[in-house]
């Protein structure tokens, strides 16, 4: 299983950093899929996950600013973060959690397969 | 919002045990997993679901949690341990969450 991430490497204030996460050797149609930053220096941040036709959860201090959504036949999961700032730079992955549908209740929920990454400066 | 509360450095010599804990209200009653991420480099996984090694993990590294800590041993500690070290657990309010990170130095 291989993911690789793309997107632009560079965002301005105010616009809008959309990514796209590449699988191949896996169908994104089962299993969870997964965005999670990692600003310069510091820790994981989770953005969200989607599992395909069923459910998407965010992390309730973006939700209002991001979207995600799966496209089958392109085996591709996106990632859209609107109104970015400065603090939106970092490097985001891509990463598949190997749970089936868990419908809400998911407390065994872990990665296996994480992107290289891509990173995303915000600047003028 | 649930957190989980790392400590932000742990030292180690080598061939000696390496301890790294994971803090949350009740994180016993949740599963914990456990990431290393060396510099420049995606995490890995190296523990799930509190104590599973998953394929190609070492040994020496083991798992535990109960009551509000989670802990993750590295056993005979070795100098290509060195690595950042995450864990992470699911809360059904805040969803999927991390640990500050732990710097593990291997002196």
């Amino acid at each position: 299983v291989l993911l690789q991430e793309s997107g632009p490497g560079l965002v301005k204030p105010s616009e809008t950093l959309s990514l796209s996460c590449s699988v191949s050797g896996y169908s994104i149609t089962t299993y969870y899929w997964s965005w999670i930053r990692q600003s310069p220096g510091k820790g994981l941040e989770w953005i969200g996950y989607i599992y395909y036709s069923r459910t998407t959860d965010l992390n309730p201090s973006l939700k209002s600013r991001v979207t995600m959504s799966a496209d089958t036949s392109r085996n591709q999961v996106s990632l859209t973060l609107t109104s970015v700032t400065t603090a939106d730079t970092a490097v985001y992955y891509c990463a598949r959690a190997p749970i089936y549908y868990c419908a809400g209740d998911c407390p065994n929920w872990y990665i296996d397969v994480w992107g290289r990454g891509t990173l995303v400066t915000v600047s003028s | 919002s649930y957190e989980l509360i790392q400590p932000p450095s742990v030292s180690v010599s080598p061939g000696q045990t390496a301890s790294i804990t994971c803090s949350g209200h009740n994180l016993g009653q949740k599963y914990a997993c456990w990431y290393q991420q060396k510099p420049g480099q995606s995490p890995i996984l190296v523990i799930s679901q509190d104590s599973k090694r998953p394929s190609g993990i070492p040994e020496r590294f083991s798992g535990s949690n109960s009551e509000n800590t989670a802990t993750l041993t590295i056993s005979g500690t070795q100098a290509m341990d060195e690595a950042d070290y995450y864990c992470q657990a699911w809360d059904r309010n805040s969803f999927v969450v991390f640990g500050g990170g732990t710097k593990l130095t291997v002196l």
